[in-house]
């Protein structure tokens, strides 16, 4: 059981590039979400899916697309990086019921 | 709208000492409440959680958090700090959707 996973653990990307983020759970949650996190700001979310096949958007979706491509598997696409990105991105999963949050060891991105 | 406060951005403490971190909300009703750890370069930890019942949880870590409702707060203490817990402890709430605090960093003087 390894929780939630995220790939890579460390990008750098240079102003305008595009890439994508990846997030697995192995919990059976249904919920899922991507957060970045930048200093004095605590976490802020981008995006969530509250099931397979739905996604809506959260603080900070601008910039920023996602895909719920199974149960497992929620994505988050950066389509053309800019320096404001640079952050460490975060991954979670949620239990139903009572909505504890279970985050993934964190993706950090520079943009250059 | 939903918030969740921390106000203390930064907190030292001797290793031995108590700690209390603070931690306010406002919330058309009480939210579930959560505190989450994280060291450096980690992601976060769940320390403990409150949904209902005992307004006073026990969490991981030797660490427990009161809940109390007249105040709009969810305090957590620890009895005695040991310098593993150097870290970023987050408060966050659940009404509608998911709201963290802006976080609070403790270091421990040996």
């Amino acid at each position: 059981n390894a929780g939630v996973t995220q790939t890579p653990k460390f990008q750098v990307l240079k102003t305008g590039q595009s890439m994508t983020l990846q997030c697995a759970q192995d919990m059976n949650h249904n919920s899922m979400y991507w957060y970045r996190q930048d200093p004095g700001m605590g976490l802020r979310l981008i995006y969530y899916s509250a099931s397979e096949g739905t996604t809506d958007k959260g603080e900070v979706p601008n910039g920023y697309n996602v895909s719920r491509l199974n149960k497992r598997e929620f994505s988050l696409r950066l389509e053309s990086a800019a320096p404001s990105q640079t952050s460490v991105y975060f991954c979670a999963s949620s239990e139903p019921g009572t909505d504890t949050q279970y985050f993934g060891p964190g993706t950090r991105l520079t943009v250059l | 709208a939903q918030s969740v406060t921390q106000p203390d951005i930064h907190i030292t403490v001797s290793e031995g000492a108590s700690l209390e971190l603070r931690c306010n909300y406002s919330y058309g009703a009480t939210p579930y409440l959560f505190w989450y750890v994280q060291s450096p370069g980690q992601g976060l930890q769940l320390l403990l959680k409150y949904f209902s019942g005992d307004t006073l949880v026990q969490g991981i870590k030797g660490f427990e958090a009161e809940f109390k409702r007249s105040q709009s707060s969810f305090n957590l203490r620890k009895p005695s700090v040991h310098w593993s817990d150097a870290a970023e402890y987050f408060c966050a709430g659940y009404g509608q959707n998911f709201v963290f605090g802006p976080g609070t960093r403790l270091s421990v003087l040996p």
